[in-house]
């Protein structure tokens, strides 16, 4: 079946830890995003890559890094610098063309204490 | 980039009920339209789309939504409520030229037995 994997669900950390999440997608999809999700906030975009070794950062890139080395792959780093990073953090994936619709893996919640 | 507001950060509703759903966009020019659910810990999937065409959407689970340019609204509707239906929906949208979308903050929907 085709769709996207993230991994782990859960994640626990000690704060200082740097943490990365994968997302890998078998869709044959260009576009890949990584967004954070916090109560009563919706979603709010990371980083987004169009094709194989590039990426762009989204509207809180700040404290994340991303590398896009093959298709299929897109790792989340989740930094020390990150000032508050326990959160719900979704992967997404689409084409680039159409309506862009986005297609959603099922997410991993990070923890750090 | 565009805002959206979804109004209501809950609503409740009596299995059988109407669901009413509310989103407007800030665009003067249409976008791309789209609602999603998230059942809890899980990814978005999602319910219906507009991109272009015939205004009244029809998407999975009964669920559909009307896109009216003169209100820049996608309101999200289902006649009968089903227990099933309780989750977090959220609203997107996205520019034609454009592969991000922006999320509402999102409504979540209770049924009452």
């Amino acid at each position: 079946d085709g769709g996207i994997t993230q991994s782990p669900k859960y994640l626990f950390r000690k704060e200082g830890q740097n943490v990365t999440l994968s997302c890998e997608q078998n869709l044959n999809h260009d576009a890949m995003y990584w967004y954070r999700q916090d109560p009563g906030q919706g979603l709010r975009l990371i980083y987004y890559s169009q094709i194989v070794n590039d990426f762009q950062k989204g509207d809180i890139a700040e404290g994340y890094s991303v590398s896009r080395e093959k298709k299929e792959s897109f790792p989340l780093t989740v930094t020390s610098a990150q000032k508050n990073p326990t959160a719900f953090y979704l992967c997404a994936s689409s084409m680039r063309d159409g309506s862009y619709e986005q297609y959603f893996g099922p997410g991993t919640r990070l923890t750090v204490t | 980039a565009q805002s959206v507001t979804q109004l209501g950060s809950h609503v409740s509703v009596s299995e059988g009920a109407l669901v009413l759903l509310r989103c407007n966009y800030s665009s003067s020019v249409p976008p791309y339209l789209f609602w999603y659910v998230q059942y809890p810990n899980q990814g978005l999937q999602l319910l219906l789309k507009y991109t272009t065409g015939a205004t009244l959407v029809k998407g999975i689970n009964g669920f559909e939504a009307e896109f009216k340019k003169s209100e820049t609204s996608f309101h999200l509707t289902k006649p009968s409520a089903h227990m099933s239906d309780a989750a977090e929906y959220f609203c997107a949208v996205s520019d034609r030229d454009d592969y991000k979308l922006s999320f509402g903050a999102g409504t979540t929907v209770t049924v009452r037995a």
